[in-house]
């Protein structure tokens, strides 16, 4: 399958630093890239949608100004978590579509920890 | 975002036992995909359906689209320790462009 590098795999900050984590296609080009934090024992929760060249589609509920996203490339997508606080440690997951019907194709994950 | 709902929530069971799990929507869906996770990793790939009625296996893994394409069902046969993990379905509708909804996902545990 394709193959979706994330980096880093695991950053631990302080709080009301920011932190910038980004979601690689490799072996493809991906005009839409996506945003998932998960919780622990919890399923991916959707957080923005992220098209190349455009503005990212936010997930109700998700602060645009608070989670910054950069889609520019075809192969990059940039989530920046701006005034980072504990509750906003989680495992935030991009995933990338490809295949002949668009399927979505994971990163490793991204565990932050915010001190 | 929608999510869908997948049962059952955790299966406990020995291994060489057989595994079925499902997921249910109240939208149609166009494809459904199975995904399994392994502690603080990305979902992998498993299966991807593209029309109702499809039966598509990989390996042990058996998937099926729902008729009625609101439901799918995973299978796994004759279960080993390493498949042991989170199994989640997802479901992309036809209004919904590029974007899938998950299930709650499946914590299956296999017992030696």
């Amino acid at each position: 399958g394709a193959v979706v590098s994330q980096h880093p795999s695991r950053v631990i900050c302080k709080s009301g630093t920011s932190v910038k984590i980004e979601c690689r296609s490799l072996d493809f080009q991906a005009t839409t890239m996506f945003w998932y934090r998960q919780f622990p024992k919890q399923s991916l929760m959707l957080m923005a949608t992220s098209n190349e060249g455009s503005k990212a589609t936010y997930e109700q509920g998700v602060e645009k100004d608070k989670f910054l996203i950069n889609h520019a490339s075809l192969t990059l997508s940039t989530l920046t978590v701006t005034s980072a606080h504990p509750e906003d440690s989680s495992f935030y997951i991009c995933s990338a579509a490809g295949g002949p019907n668009n399927e979505q194709f994971f990163g490793p994950g991204t565990r932050l920890t915010v001190l | 975002g929608q999510q869908l709902n997948q049962s059952p929530q955790s299966m406990f069971i020995q291994e060489g036992e057989d595994v079925s799990m499902n997921c249910t929507s109240s939208s149609i869906f166009n494809t459904w995909l199975w995904y399994k996770q392994d502690p603080g990793e990305g979902p992998v790939l498993l299966i991807a359906l593209y029309k109702a009625g499809e039966l598509t296996s990989n390996g042990r893994l058996t998937a099926q689209f729902g008729i009625t394409r609101k439901d799918s069902f995973l299978n796994i046969s004759a279960s080993i320790p390493s498949d042991v993990g989170i199994y989640f379905c997802a479901g992309d509708g036809s209004n919904t462009g590029n974007q899938f909804y998950f299930g709650t996902g499946t914590s299956l545990t296999v017992i030696p």
